[in-house]
């Protein structure tokens, strides 16, 4: 099992271009979210899903997008980067959401430049 | 207001002495609390969880408390090793809400020869 994928690794991009990062899961998880971390900052909450075909705002969800198509993939995207976009973004994926036991289990991350 | 405070913000030991990290909370109706380890360039991966009924609990070196009634956690590390070196991330999650988890800062632990 490869856990949780992100594509790319590393991407430096400049103001107003956009892109796509891909989180992956093959654990069959029913849920998935987009995180982003920064220093000093707790991880913060950009959009997740419950399921195939959905998806729901988190806590930071200006400027991004979010698409669920297939159950184990969670793309995010950016259409317009900004500066304040330069993160570290990590994507996870969990059992069920309604469990509060079920742990999250977090991919390698992507860390975004924006110049 | 729901938070989550670590301390301290970092912290270097000597490789073989214990170390103890702290986590306060305030987040309400509390669920459980995980402590997180995340190795630089990785994503955090789970050490334990503890719920409301549990004071204690262990995972090899890793020793997780939990004071509900205080709202403080703590996470002991024993004889440390290199390999320990890493942030640790305590996490609480509460039993409403859609939002429902609240993420630490981080307590970044470097362990020297």
């Amino acid at each position: 099992n490869a856990g949780v994928t992100q594509t790319p690794k590393f991407r430096v991009l400049k103001t107003g271009q956009s892109m796509t990062l891909l989180c992956a899961q093959d654990m069959n998880h029913e849920y998935m979210y987009w995180y982003r971390q920064d220093p000093g900052m707790g991880l913060r909450l950009i959009h997740y899903s419950v399921g195939e075909g959905t998806t729901a705002k988190g806590e930071v969800p200006d400027g991004y997008n979010v698409s669920r198509l297939k159950k184990q993939n969670f793309l995010l995207g950016l259409e317009s980067a900004a500066p304040s976009q330069t993160s570290v973004y990590f994507c996870a994926s969990s059992e069920k959401r309604g469990s509060s036991y079920n742990e999250q289990f977090f991919g390698p991350g992507t860390r975004l430049t924006v110049l | 207001k729901n938070q989550v405070e670590q301390s301290p913000q970092s912290l270097i030991i000597l490789e073989g002495k214990n170390c103890t990290l702290q986590c306060n909370y305030t987040v309400s109706p509390f669920s459980n609390l995980r402590w997180y380890k995340q190795d630089t360039g990785r994503g955090p991966v789970s050490l334990t969880i503890m719920t409301f009924s549990e004071n204690t609990k262990s995972n090899g070196r890793y020793t997780a408390t939990l004071d509900a009634d205080t709202k403080q956690s703590s996470l002991h590390i024993t004889a440390s090793q290199l390999s320990d070196s890493a942030s640790y991330i305590c996490v609480v999650r509460v039993q409403t809400g859609a939002n429902n988890l609240f993420f630490g800062t981080g307590t970044r632990l470097t362990v020297i020869p």
